[in-house]
């Protein structure tokens, strides 16, 4: 149990063009998803903190203009990078809580954005 | 600020020694502290989480030790594989909050 999937794995794209990212809780619902970047050997970073029908909570430094989250469903959250550029190149990784359990939050595996 | 401080950065340990992470936190409302293992390429997997109720908890191989007055947990993985190398991130939350990560630990298990 408590599973989450993100698709796509990975994605290449070119500089300036938009792409979403989609996270799903496959057998839990959640109330509360949360979405991360992770640069090479480094810790992760958290982003943001969404909770379903409502907005994002945006962590310090992170533009809400550039990485527009929506959490529409107990089961889905997607983040959309606008407008990339090769800095926002990095592991995107979600997580997900279920609704009823205290503190465990289960990730995903992750999607890997490259920006030419 | 650095909320959850993690020791060493990196570790080698020899096939069926074991392995000791050490986790140091400042805030005294952290509830839950849980222990993640990172494959390259994947996302974190949950390994072990424990509350400040008990002072030990074990899962297979691996054990977490909490130590509330010295604000320390730490995770031993037992008879350490070489399936076992893997970054390792402590983490702890209050009340349901957003998880503070540790920078991570590189454990290599050589044969």
């Amino acid at each position: 149990g408590a599973v989450v999937s993100q698709h796509p794995s990975w994605v290449i794209c070119k500089s300036g063009t938009s792409v979403k990212i989609e996270c799903r809780s496959l057998d839990f619902q959640a109330t509360t998803m949360f979405w991360y970047r992770q640069f090479p050997k480094q810790s992760l970073m958290l982003m943001a903190t969404s909770n379903e029908g409502s907005k994002a909570t945006y962590e310090q430094g992170v533009e809400k203009d550039k990485f527009l989250i929506n959490h529409a469903s107990l089961t889905l959250s997607t983040l959309t990078v606008t407008s990339a550029h090769p800095e926002d190149s990095s592991f995107y990784i979600c997580s997900a809580r279920p609704s009823l359990v205290g503190g465990e939050q289960f990730f995903g595996p992750g999607t890997r954005l490259t920006v030419l | 600020q650095q909320q959850v401080k993690q020791s060493p950065q990196s570790l080698i340990v020899q096939k069926g020694g074991i392995s000791i992470i050490n986790c140091a936190y400042e805030n005294t409302a952290f509830d839950y502290f849980p222990w993640y293992q990172q494959f390259p390429g994947k996302g974190p997997a949950l390994l072990i989480a424990i509350r400040p109720d008990v002072s030990e908890k074990k899962e297979g191989r691996f054990t977490i030790s909490f130590n509330k007055s010295a604000k320390q947990f730490s995770l031993h993985i037992m008879d350490s594989q070489p399936g076992d190398s893997a970054t390792y991130f402590c983490a702890a939350s209050r009340r349901n909050n957003r998880l503070a990560f540790g920078k991570g630990n590189q454990v290599v298990v050589i044969p």
